[in-house]
């Protein structure tokens, strides 16, 4: 299994504002996805974050409200742009190691309100 | 587009009682089915991964089955803990294998 850790925990922001979370793997994975849970709502799938290449979004997700970095095979950061209170949510990032693309492990999330 | 349901969406159990949930979906065109704990402000916890009709898995005091042709899977937990309270989650991986799509959870809560 992955040892994965997310900055910050939490965080309270202004509308309009940004917030960039981070995403740090103990190992190297192939796989970094970022998911979110609305308030009610199921976890979502944002985006596979690639490395070296711009982020895979799924239906629904857009790179510039979401743009997702990954400098390497333990890091990868997600910024949710020019926020609005229907953003707060818990932002999870997960990873698959390539040894088992079967499970994926979880970081412990942040979660974000919105004002 | 995978479609997974839980139910129920919450449970209140005594310790000591036995209880189960399930996760239903209407298509079995999916690699695997996932059932994870989440704990709050925990990450969520790999319990099992199921990729065949008629799979059973244990862990402990919990176990899950899978029924891909009657598109169901149900997770059993024997005499429920204070420990076991938490958000029981469900997610098909799909065939490309790069993406869970997750039901609603049921919530549980086991009252000492």
């Amino acid at each position: 299994s992955a040892v994965i850790s997310q900055k910050p925990s939490r965080d309270i922001c202004q509308r309009g504002t940004s917030l960039t979370i981070q995403c740090q793997v103990d190992s190297q994975v192939t796989m970094m996805f970022w998911y979110r849970q609305q308030p009610g709502q199921s976890l979502t799938l944002i985006a596979t974050a690639n490395q070296g290449s711009e982020a895979t979004y799924e239906s629904g997700f857009v790179i510039d409200k979401f743009p997702i970095s990954r400098p390497n095979l333990t890091f990868s950061t997600l910024t949710v742009s020019n926020m609005s209170p229907e953003d707060s949510s818990i932002y999870l990032c997960s990873v698959a190691a390539a040894s088992d693309t079967d499970t994926q492990y979880f970081g412990p999330g942040t979660r974000l309100t919105v004002l | 587009i995978l479609n997974v349901e839980q139910s129920p969406q919450s449970l209140h159990v005594q310790e000591g009682d036995s209880t189960n949930f399930t996760c239903s979906f209407p298509s079995s065109n999916f690699y695997a089915l996932h059932w994870y704990r989440w704990e709050t402000a925990k990450s969520p916890e790999a319990l099992f991964v199921m990729t065949l009709n008629g799979d059973e898995k244990k862990k402990g005091r919990i176990s899950a089955t899978l029924n891909t042709k009657e598109g169901y899977s149900y997770l059993y937990i024997k005499g429920s803990q204070p420990e076991d309270s938490a958000t029981y989650l469900c997610a098909l991986l799909n065939n490309a294998g790069n993406m869970l799509t997750f039901g609603g959870g049921t919530r549980l809560m086991v009252k000492p």
